[in-house]
């Protein structure tokens, strides 16, 4: 069975720290993708980044990078120099392959405040 | 690209009416079509996958006879849900896994159909 664990359900910071939203999975399949999705508060998911199991490259994208390590199972998200805009839920996936549906985490609310 | 429409996006009825929420793929053929189900300030969950031209494949706990699935198209899943009582109100969202392509890419998700049962 897959999980995904996202321990720290609530995080708040003031603009322009950085912070890091932990991502922790479990899954017994060899070939599978991870997700992370922003929710903002009009409901909407957002996609941000898929990295499936066979690239543990890191990803960085403007102010966001992603560390996946296969060895911790891990895939930990972070956003440098946060925003106000930042402010929403932000939800890691996993799931088994494309065409599989995808196994959320409880997801984490991030709080910037000017 | 890939782009899911989702209607309505906000519906009230009254307990012990019916319900249909429409989840459209725009731009692509999706073959699969997945509904999830959210509660406030809680994760999503998977209720059921829709696949074109055949049943849906129910979660565990999810009553297949209250929550209609049918996806008689690769572009058109329709959700119903039947005699709808208070505790249904919740957020409701499809998705649809994506054509494949080049890049990053992810699951494309309708925008949300927010329930309320009175």
């Amino acid at each position: 069975a897959q999980k995904v664990t996202q321990a720290q359900t609530e995080i708040s910071v003031v603009e322009k720290e950085d912070v890091t939203l932990d991502c922790v999975y479990e899954t017994r399949d060899t070939t599978y993708y991870l997700f992370w999705y922003k929710q903002p508060p009009s409901g909407e998911l957002v996609f941000l980044i898929r990295r499936n199991s066979f690239d543990e490259q890191n990803e960085i994208s403007g102010r966001y990078s992603w560390n996946f390590q296969k060895s911790t199972s891990s895939f930990n998200f972070t956003i440098t120099a946060s925003q106000v805009v930042d402010s929403a839920v932000y939800f890691c996936a996993l799931s088994k392959n494309s065409g599989y549906a995808l196994n959320f985490g409880k997801g984490t609310s991030l709080l910037v405040t000017p | 690209g890939a782009v899911v429409s989702q209607h309505p996006s906000r519906v009230i009825c009254k307990s012990g009416t019916s319900v249909k929420i429409e989840c459209r793929s725009l731009d692509f053929q999706a073959t699969t079509m997945f509904w999830y189900r959210q509660f406030p300030k809680q994760s999503l969950m998977l209720m059921a996958t829709s696949n074109e031209g055949s049943k849906a494949t129910y979660e565990q706990g999810v009553e297949k006879d209250k929550f209609l699935i049918n996806h008689a198209s690769l572009t058109l899943s329709t959700l119903t849900v039947t005699s709808a009582h208070p505790e249904d109100s919740s957020f409701y969202i499809c998705s649809a896994s994506p054509p494949i392509r080049t890049g990053n890419y992810g699951y494309t998700f309708g925008s949300g159909t927010r329930l309320t049962v009175v």
